[in-house]
């Protein structure tokens, strides 16, 4: 098992641009999650998803957006890159019991991303 | 009022010391929590959870306090590989994502 895997590991950003952090896990897990992390700073979680045609917003989704129209994929698009959006993107996964979160994230290894 | 409260440190200590970290959690709902690890520049991953009872893995305990509504992990005889950012993180029951800290970090000198 691949496990979360993220593309691209790096990328930088005029501002204005767009762009889509690609999010895929090979785990069958229905929970699916993106989080930011800025130097320096806790997980801020930006949207996430509890199976697939299912989203919600985090604590920080403005300037972004996300689908779930398969388990596996979970994509994030930032629309207008904005300098304030320069980050560490991880997207991260989980499985559920009985319709319960059980605790255990598995992470990607991560998008940094800069905008300038 | 912070849902999980952390000092963030850092917490300098030598190789083979024994070192404490604490967190407090603020909803009472809380029901389970989790101990994870974050090294420099990379993803978190989960080190631990946390009974009721306590549990040991190895160097690591981990002790909860419902009453008080906090957690704790102790490292023994610390090793360099120990350097990194701990995160407590707490399950809220009805909630469909954990709550994290913003975590500790320990630097283990030689």
């Amino acid at each position: 098992n691949a496990g979360v895997t993220q593309t691209p590991k790096f990328r930088i950003l005029k501002i204005g641009q767009s762009m889509t952090l690609q999010c895929t896990q090979d785990m069958n897990h229905n929970y699916m999650y993106w989080y930011r992390q800025d130097p320096g700073m806790g997980l801020k979680l930006i949207y996430y998803s509890v199976g697939a045609g299912i989203t919600d917003k985090g604590e920080v989704p403005n300037g972004y957006n996300v689908s779930r129209s398969t388990t596996e994929d979970f994509p994030l698009r930032l629309e207008l890159a904005a300098p304030s959006q320069t980050s560490v993107y991880f997207c991260a996964s989980s499985y559920s019991s009985e319709g319960a979160l059980t605790g255990e994230l598995f992470f990607g290894e991560g998008s940094r991303l800069t905008v300038l | 009022r912070k849902e999980v409260e952390q000092d963030p440190g850092p917490f300098n200590v030598p190789e083979g010391a024994t070192v404490a970290f604490n967190c407090t959690y603020s909803n009472s709902a809380s029901q389970s929590f989790f101990w994870y690890r974050q090294d420099c520049r990379k993803e978190p991953k989960l080190l631990m959870s946390v009974y009721s009872s306590g549990n040991e893995d190895g160097r690591f305990t981990a002790q909860l306090n419902r009453a008080s509504q906090y957690i704790s992990l102790l490292i023994r005889d610390s090793k360099l590989s120990d350097s990194a950012t701990y995160l407590c993180v707490v399950n809220i029951q009805g909630y469909s994502t954990l709550t994290f800290g913003k975590g500790t970090m320990l630097l283990v000198s030689p």
